[in-house]
């Protein structure tokens, strides 16, 4: 059965430097997310990509953050210089269509942690 | 209702045990109510996708209702098994913009 899959599992970073999670979504689909869960909070919304865009992002999606799908494959989130409060687990999802509110395929997660 | 919201946060069952739990969302542009099973160290995996008031959804033994009326969300699982256990959560999605609102989640464990 097709997967997402996400990778690292685990990133460990310094304060201000720069991560790249990556992402395969599932090969057919077309819509692309990321979402993410600080430890003890809710999974918040960060973005949503369509057509080699940004179609929606949340308060959180600030300039620090970016998205890009480099291939016909990957879909990466890349924090430019991380602070404490971006430790999380990063999920990366998507969906087939983008039909207004059809399930989401979601990866297992990368768990990043700023020291 | 601004938010969604979830209840109880964690439940103990015992095997064969049924259950119950909520999901609670704000009714105004509602579109879809979206339940996810997330099993520790996998992926969230979808078990219902609901759109219109008195929607009943089943899959095997698990099964959820929604009033989108007063904005609420039942989820049932019957004769529980310890390979239910799990985190469930709630997502709620609007009718305007793509994205999901999650709740706290309910953490499920059943004792064997």
């Amino acid at each position: 059965e097709p997967e997402v899959t996400q990778t690292p599992s685990h990133q460990v970073t310094q304060m201000g430097q720069e991560v790249i999670l990556r992402c395969v979504p599932i090969s057919n689909h077309l819509y692309f997310y990321w979402y993410r869960q600080i430890l003890g909070q809710k999974v918040e919304f960060l973005v949503s990509f369509y057509n080699n865009e940004i179609s929606e992002k949340s308060e959180i999606f600030d300039d620090q953050f970016s998205v890009e799908r480099p291939d016909g494959s990957n879909f990466t989130l890349k924090i430019r210089s991380t602070k404490l409060e971006d430790s999380a687990m990063y999920f990366c999802a998507s969906s087939g269509m983008g039909q207004l509110g059809e399930k989401l395929f979601f990866g297992s997660g990368t768990q990043l942690s700023v020291l | 209702i601004l938010n969604v919201e979830q209840s109880p946060q964690s439940l103990h069952v015992q095997e064969g045990d049924s259950t119950n739990f909520t999901c609670s969302f704000p009714s105004s542009n509602f579109y879809a109510l979206h339940w996810y099973r997330w099993e520790t160290a996998k992926s969230p995996e979808a078990l219902f996708v609901m759109t219109l008031n008195g929607d009943e959804k089943k899959k095997g033994r698990i099964s959820a209702t929604l009033n989108t009326k007063e904005g609420y969300s039942y989820l049932y699982i019957k004769g529980s098994q310890p390979e239910d256990s799990a985190t469930y959560l709630c997502a709620s999605f609007k009718a305007a913009g793509n994205k999901l609102t999650f709740g706290g989640g309910t953490r499920v464990l059943v004792k064997p």
